[in-house]
């Protein structure tokens, strides 16, 4: 069975452009969840999708970030523009049940705005 | 304010000693907490959890002690292997949502 993928795996951009991550989750689980972790400080929770809907925006910083999850499958992450301060690493995890604690993660998008 | 701890950036072990990595945190609400392990390069990976109504889980070299008075969760591993040098992140959740402490770089030492 094929893990959580996320692409691209790098990504260098300037400040004022637009970078768009996007998110595979594991066949068939319904939750998403986008998380980020900046300069190896704690992993920061963004948002949860359930299907195609965000059950939980609550972490996303401001509206310079857009997720969308279009059909319930994949998920992107788009973030317009980018500032010096939104570089790290950009996880994103699925779980077949909100109530399965135990979230599998993908290997993660670094994102450097210079 | 950071809801869940981990004092320690990293920790080095002799390889076949006892590894202990501590977690601190805030909440009281949290009823389940989670130890990931994270390779570079790769996502976080689950290694074992512990209810709030539990104070000990073991999963074969791993295991997670919780002390809920004192806000307190410990990870021990025995013996201590070269794979295990990893990053290590505590995690606590209220619901869905997974509170992370900043990690600890465990080392172990040939």
């Amino acid at each position: 069975e094929a893990g959580v993928t996320q692409f691209p795996s790098h990504s260098v951009i300037e400040k004022g452009q637009t970078v768009t991550l996007r998110c595979d989750p594991i066949s068939g689980h319904d939750n998403l969840y986008w998380y980020r972790r900046v300069m190896g400080k704690e992993i920061k929770f963004l948002l949860h999708f359930v299907k195609e809907s965000k059950q939980d925006e609550s972490g996303m910083p401001n509206n310079r970030f857009l997720a969308e999850r279009t059909g319930g499958t994949y998920s992107t992450l788009k973030v317009q523009p980018a500032e010096l301060e939104d570089s790290g690493v950009y996880f994103c995890a699925s779980s077949p049940s909100p109530y399965d604690e135990t979230q599998y993660f993908g290997p993660g998008t670094r994102l450097l705005v210079l | 304010d950071q809801q869940v701890k981990q004092n320690s950036p990293s920790l080095s072990v002799q390889e076949g000693r006892i590894s202990i990595l501590n977690c601190d945190y805030t909440n009281s609400m949290f009823d389940y907490f989670l130890w990931y392990k994270k390779y570079p390069a790769e996502g976080p990976t689950f290694l074992i959890s512990i209810s709030s109504i539990k104070d000990k889980n073991e999963d074969g070299r791993f295991t997670v002690f919780l002390n809920k008075s004192a806000k307190h969760l410990s990870l021990h591993i025995v013996p201590s292997q070269p794979g295990d040098s990893a990053v290590y992140f505590c995690a606590a959740s209220a619901g869905y949502q997974l509170i992370w402490g900043a990690g600890t770089k465990l080392i172990i030492k040939p």
